[in-house]
């Protein structure tokens, strides 16, 4: 069963704290994307990446950043956790021309105190 | 800049009615998504529709897209309390992400 994995589920971090969540996916997939939501908001892009080493801003990346050393991992970074960062995240990975969409991880609900 | 509308945002419904979801988008795309969210869960993808006129079904859910119309729906026939959740739909603009709608939260009852 082909699988995108978050490695946390649910994160409690303090303010100011430097946070890695980490995404793996194992479909040769090109495009990774993180991407945060909050109730009445949506999803919002945050990131994403098409290629390795690759990233491009998405929406709302102030206060974020991301690595994607090996095709298959796609980090995000919170500098400085701040208690507006308190989310869930959700990384997705899909083939370069997105003929099936996105796969989704399970999500990561970061809570910054 | 592309606006994904969806409505409503929220929908109450009694088992065994019949209801629609409404998609409507902003500029061309002919390839749209539609995906399925469970409380406290991630998103789990419903239906592709990849060519305007597409029409997939899957049990009690009914998905189209019309390209000329901006419009995608989503049809649900006889309701049951399995299909409360979040319905999001995602449109392809020919960049690199798909841009989401704000979600229909689904709340059926007896």
């Amino acid at each position: 069963d082909v699988k995108v994995t978050q490695s946390s589920r649910y994160l409690v971090k303090r303010t100011g704290e430097k946070v890695f969540l980490e995404c793996v996916q194992d479909m040769d997939h090109e495009n990774m994307f993180w991407y945060r939501q909050d109730p009445g908001l949506g999803l919002r892009l945050i990131y994403f990446s098409y290629d390795v080493k690759m990233k491009e801003k998405g929406d709302i990346p102030e206060g974020y950043s991301v690595s994607r050393e090996k095709k298959e991992r796609f980090s995000l970074i919170l500098e400085s956790a701040s208690t507006n960062q308190t989310s869930m995240y959700l990384c997705a990975s899909s083939l370069q021309d997105r003929v099936y969409g996105y796969t989704f991880g399970s999500g990561t609900r970061l809570t910054v105190v | 800049e592309l606006k994904v509308e969806q409505n409503p945002l929220f929908l109450s419904m009694q088992e065994g009615k019949n209801y629609t979801i409404y998609c409507n988008y902003s500029t061309t795309s002919d390839r749209l998504y539609w995906y399925r969210q469970d409380p406290g869960k991630s998103l789990e993808s419903l239906f592709v529709l990849l060519s305007n006129g597409a029409v997939k079904q899957e049990g009690r859910l009914m998905a189209s897209l019309d390209t000329k119309a901006r419009l995608s729906t989503l049809h649900i026939t006889a309701a049951v309390h399995d299909l409360s959740a979040t319905y999001f739909c995602a449109v392809d603009i020919g960049g690199t992400a798909l841009i989401f709608g704000k979600g229909t939260t689904l709340s059926v009852s007896s």
